[in-house]
């Protein structure tokens, strides 16, 4: 069964500056998906990033970037110029064959002003 | 993107009593749509599949005769919460994928979430 780890359950972060987030994750297919996905206060689950596994480039969206490593299962969250509506709940989410998604525990993130 | 719409937002009902919550989706076709669980500052646990049609599957340990879902067309799936107790008290998430149609294709294993329920059971 696939597995999601996010070691870190809260992380800070000064506003303008860059925050990495961690995420690994174990799995035995080949063909996969792996998202970031972003819950603020208001719970709303939002796609933050999107990464296809068989592209060994890394995703990029304006401020947000990942660190894709296939061969260590890793998948990590640079999230540059923080703003202070980056202060969210981040979760590392694998999509694979079955179409579920599965969940690591998540990253609370603050941004301080 | 897409989206999606779950009524009501927020719950309140004694317990004993059943809720229906309803997802849908305003501009897509849905044929898979999910349901969530999720507790405070915690992560989501997948509770159940629904497909168009047909049963949903559920997953472990979710109990399927407490916790009824009808997918009864491509826009509305449903979740009752049947015989509540103040340990069903949760905010409770659904999600669509998209559908492969003529359309447009999917965004494989991208999932559209609603904006949740807060259920209380007193």
């Amino acid at each position: 069964a696939q597995t999601v780890t996010q070691s870190q359950p809260e992380m800070s972060v000064q506003e303008a500056e860059t925050v990495t987030l961690s995420c690994t994750y174990d799995t035995s297919e080949s063909d996969y998906y792996l998202f970031w996905y972003k819950q603020p206060p208001s719970r709303q689950m939002i796609l933050v990033i999107r990464q296809e596994a068989y592209k060994q480039q890394n995703a990029t969206e304006n401020r947000f970037s990942v660190n894709f490593q296939k061969a260590a299962k890793s998948f990590s969250l640079k999230i540059s110029d923080s703003q202070l509506g980056d202060a969210a709940m981040y979760f590392c989410v694998y999509g694979g064959a079955t179409n579920k998604l599965i969940f690591g525990t998540g990253t609370l993130l603050a941004v301080q002003p | 993107g897409a989206v999606v719409s779950q009524h009501p937002s927020w719950v309140i009902c004694k317990s004993g009593t059943s809720v229906k919550i309803e997802c849908r989706s305003l501009d897509f076709q849905a044929t898979t749509m999910f349901w969530y669980r999720q507790f405070p500052k915690q992560s989501l646990m997948l509770m159940a599949t629904s497909n168009e049609g047909s049963k949903a599957t559920y997953e472990q340990g979710v109990e399927k005769d407490k916790f009824l879902i009808n997918h009864a067309s491509l826009t509305l799936s449903t979740l009752t919460v049947t015989s509540a107790h103040p340990e069903d008290s949760s905010f409770y998430i659904c999600s669509l994928q998209r559908y492969w149609g003529l359309a447009g294709g999917s965004q494989n294993n991208e999932q559209f979430f609603g904006p949740g329920t807060r259920l209380t059971v007193l």
